[in-house]
This record gives C-alpha cells, structure tokens and sequence, in this order.
C-alpha cells in the first residue's frame, strides 16, 4: 500500500485565487511528520512547510498553509492567492519515526504538476 | 549560505563504469541522505545517515554505496553504472528543533548511463 498517496496528476487555477492540493497518507506511528516541497522546471527542491503529528495547529508558512486532518489521515496544501510563479510540481512527503529505527526516512508521493493560468 | 552543495550537475557514463557524486552540507546537520527521481515515481529513498560512521539502505539501495566518514560529507559511489541508474539524484540534510523540521536538498545530479 502507498503510505503517502496525491490523487491529483495535475491541477490549474488561475491567477489570484486559491487552490488546494491533495495529500493522504498511511501510517501506525503515533508520531510522525508531513513536508510539503516545490520543485519548479529549474529542477531544484524547494521546502515549503511542514507539520507535526503533535502540532495542535495546523501550519502556515506566508501564502502556504496545510489543513491536516489527523483522523481522516490527510494533509492539504493550501496556496492562498496564486501567482504565475507558481507553477511547479508539488510533492507531499511524511517521515516515520520508527521507520527501520532511525528518523529522516522520507516517503515522498508522486506529486501534482501546479499550473497557474493568467 | 552554502546549505547543501552537489556535484556534478551532471553526468554521462557508459555501463560498468563507476563514479562518485558528491556531497557536502555546512549546517552541521546529523542526518544526510540520497534520494533519487524518476518519472512519474517521486523521490525515492537510496541511503541515509544519521551520523558520522553510522550509513544504512533505504528502498533502492543496490547498486550504490556510501560511507560518512565526517559529519559534512555523504558521497555516493556508483559501483557498475547500469542503465537503470539513470536518474536525477538528489542529496539531503535535515535537522530537528524550535520550530520542527526542515529537510534541506541540494541542487540535483542528472545521471545519463549509456
């Protein structure tokens, strides 16, 4: 079973609104963190936000937010305000603390390709 | 600010020949680790560590190496380039602390084995 599953391949919206990109993931640790990362045509990876299976809120980093729905196992990502730059793909990725014993064991799911219309 | 430095940007090799890539990181960071993407995969885990001297596999660890003989340095050796190698590659650095966790990567390597 995928532990960490974006059921969107692609998604477009246009200039100045929000948009919301999905993320499920699987696990049995207790403990446990979610990332959201950018990677533009340019190749590189771009960290963007992360939450904690403990956090009480949920996190926000400037236009970026996460709607994490611990019951339910998912972690949205919320770009409010869109801009042309961003367009890129966008992956959602979880790290197990118990995973094989050490931490910093990264799943990463296959991405949503973002583009951003005029 | 350096963060975490790759090298090559990229490669081509035939099969059977082997290499290194490259990689250093100057925030002091306890975990490295090598990913690498391919299409319509994500990243996927190659080998980690969590500190000098201490490396283990992750998900597709056959057919590269790794040591971590310093807290700054995590190359990867590609033993037998086989064509299935082919992919962009990408290194790693995290830490732990105020404000929770940020794993940072470096720029990318694109492997071609021919």
């Amino acid at each position: 079973a995928q532990k960490i599953t974006q059921t969107q391949p692609g998604m477009f919206v246009q200039e100045k609104e929000a948009v919301t990109l999905d993320c499920t993931y699987d696990t049995s640790d207790p403990s446990y963190g979610l990332f959201w990362y950018k990677q533009p045509s340019s190749g590189e990876m771009i960290f963007l936000i992360y939450q904690g299976s403990y956090d009480q809120q949920n996190a926000t980093e400037g236009r970026y937010s996460l709607n994490f729905q611990k019951a339910r196992k998912s972690a949205n990502l919320v770009i409010s305000a869109s801009q042309l730059g961003d367009s890129a793909m966008y992956f959602c990725a979880m790290r197990e603390v118990n995973s094989g014993g050490s931490n910093y064991k990264l799943t990463f799911g296959k991405g949503t390709l973002l583009t951003v219309n005029p | 600010n350096a963060g975490v430095t790759q090298t090559p940007k990229f490669q081509v090799l035939k099969t059977g020949q082997s290499m290194t890539l490259q990689c250093a990181q100057d925030m002091n960071h306890e975990y490295m680790s090598w990913y690498r993407q391919d299409p319509g995969m994500g990243l996927r885990l190659i080998h980690y560590s969590v500190g000098a001297g201490i490396t283990d596999q992750g998900e597709v660890p056959n057919g590269y190496n790794v040591s971590r003989s310093t807290t700054e340095d995590f190359p990867l050796r590609l033993l037998s380039a086989a064509p299935s190698q082919t992919s962009v590659y990408f290194c790693a650095s995290s830490y732990s602390g105020v404000g929770g966790e940020k794993l940072f990567f470096g720029s990318g390597t694109q492997l071609s084995v021919l």
